[in-house]
């Protein structure tokens, strides 16, 4: 069975602090491995998709990478508009139609 | 550019009471369209998908149902709520089987 674990489950960083999220994963031939960014009461928002290990994305202040078995979603500069929740999601190749699998998330707060 | 749409945005109901909500997609067509529910402190669940008008695959065995009678239109209904219900639902499309899902601004339903 697919899984997908976040860690910390929750971050405090002082605005200006850059740190690391970690996702790690275990599916059967990842597909694809996508981030997102939840505010409250939200639908979470698209932010990356990665296809394969060493690959990299970058918007503005955030860079996601993967690995083989991890995903980090790194926070450069923090404002406190960052305060979110972030999903990792991955999907494989097994069945018919891609499957995500969602981790539980990490809530980011920064303060000022 | 493709958009999503939910309603109602919040919904109280009864226990036992019939549920309807409703999804609808614009600017894409035959959209994948996916109804998840998040329950706080868990991560996404899907509980059902479609890659075509009245084609519903369900993932989780529960007392809900889904159905597609419009391309752009999914529908997620109950004939009697239980408590557990309550939560957050959300729909979601993709283009194609692999393709990244994009959210909707989701449903929060509380049944008392």
């Amino acid at each position: 069975e697919d899984q997908v674990t976040q860690s910390p489950e929750a971050l405090r960083l002082q605005e200006g602090e850059s740190s690391s999220l970690n996702c790690s994963y275990t599916v059967s031939g990842l597909r694809g491995l996508f981030w997102y960014r939840q505010d409250p009461g939200k639908g979470p928002e698209f932010l990356f998709t990665l296809y394969s290990a060493g690959e990299e994305k970058e918007k503005e202040r955030l860079k996601a990478t993967l690995t083989k078995k991890e995903s980090f979603l790194h926070i450069t500069a923090p404002k406190p508009e960052d305060s979110a929740t972030y999903l990792c999601a991955a999907t494989s190749y097994t069945g018919a139609n891609s499957k995500l699998t969602f981790g539980k998330g990490i809530t980011l707060s920064v303060r000022p | 550019s493709q958009t999503i749409h939910q309603w109602p945005a919040t919904l109280v109901q009864p226990v036992g009471s019939p549920l309807s909500l409703e999804c609808t997609v614009e600017g894409t067509s035959n959209p994948n369209l996916y109804w998840y529910r998040q329950a706080a402190g868990r991560g996404l669940q899907l509980l059902f998908y479609s890659v075509g008008i009245g084609q519903i695959s369900s993932e989780v065995p529960q007392n809900l149902s889904a159905s597609r009678p419009q391309d752009r239109q999914f529908i997620l209904s109950s004939k009697k709520l239980l408590l557990s219900d309550s939560g957050f639902y959300l729909c979601a499309w993709s283009v194609g089987t692999a393709g990244t899902q994009y959210f909707g601004p989701g449903t929060r339903l509380l049944v008392l």
